[in-house]
């Protein structure tokens, strides 16, 4: 059985940091894209991030593009996303999610399985 | 960057009740199209992906028709488990929302 279970999320203060970890298990992690998708209160879905399979190729939403960083250590079964310089708008649900393909392209942009999220709150 | 509008925003429907839920892309994706369902709390569940094939395990009353710049998720016989969120998604952008009530 997939399992994707994120952890991180935290209350910080505007201009701070945070490190998001998403545990894998149930399938093989290292042969599949992997994406951050996150959720402000109340609101719809906004993609953030996706890694390729082996972490050489990783793409980002133009609202968090130079701020957040993706990784993945293949031989954890681990995903990270690193948020930096957090504003208010970044405050949201994230979750983890697992593509069916290596590689986040026109075949393999949506999302066959994800996490139960974690809660990031930025206010002082 | 690629816009996706759906409507409506939100539909009123009955158990047993046929729907339609439109996505329109601001400009041609193909059949790059995948649509999820979202109930309150919960993360979302992927319904279709390439505009038509329905993921597995996902009942067959769920359907998805489209190419280009217009899609459509339908709904063929409500059932009360059916309400909740819909999204359309292509790469790199969501639609805004769907929610389904009970009328």
């Amino acid at each position: 059985e997939v399992q994707l279970v994120e952890s991180g999320g935290d209350l910080v203060q505007p201009g701070g940091s945070l490190r998001l970890s998403c545990a894998a298990s149930g399938f093989t992690f290292s042969s599949y894209a992997m994406s951050w998708v996150r959720q402000a209160p109340g609101k719809g879905l906004e993609w953030v991030s996706a890694i390729s399979l082996g972490g050489g190729s990783s793409y980002y939403a133009d609202s968090v593009k130079g701020r957040f960083t993706i990784s993945r250590d293949n031989s954890k079964n681990m995903l990270y996303l690193h948020v930096n310089s957090l504003r208010a708008e970044d405050t949201a649900v994230y979750y983890c999610a697992k593509h069916p393909r290596g590689y986040y392209d026109s075949s393999g942009y949506y999302c066959d399985y994800w996490g139960q999220g974690t809660l990031v709150t930025v206010s002082s | 960057d690629i816009q996706l509008t759906q409507s409506p925003s939100f539909l009123s429907a009955s158990v047993g009740d046929r729907v339609t839920i439109t996505c329109r892309a601001s400009q041609g994706i193909s059949s790059y199209l995948a649509w999820y369902q979202q109930k309150p709390g919960k993360a979302p569940k992927l319904l279709i992906y390439a505009a038509s094939t329905l993921q597995s395990g996902v009942p067959s009353r769920f359907s998805g028709s489209g190419s280009g710049t217009e899609f459509t998720l339908t709904i063929s016989s409500l059932q009360p488990e059916d309400f909740a969120t819909y999204y359309c998604q292509q790469p790199y952008t969501f639609g805004q929302g769907t929610k389904l009530e009970i009328k």
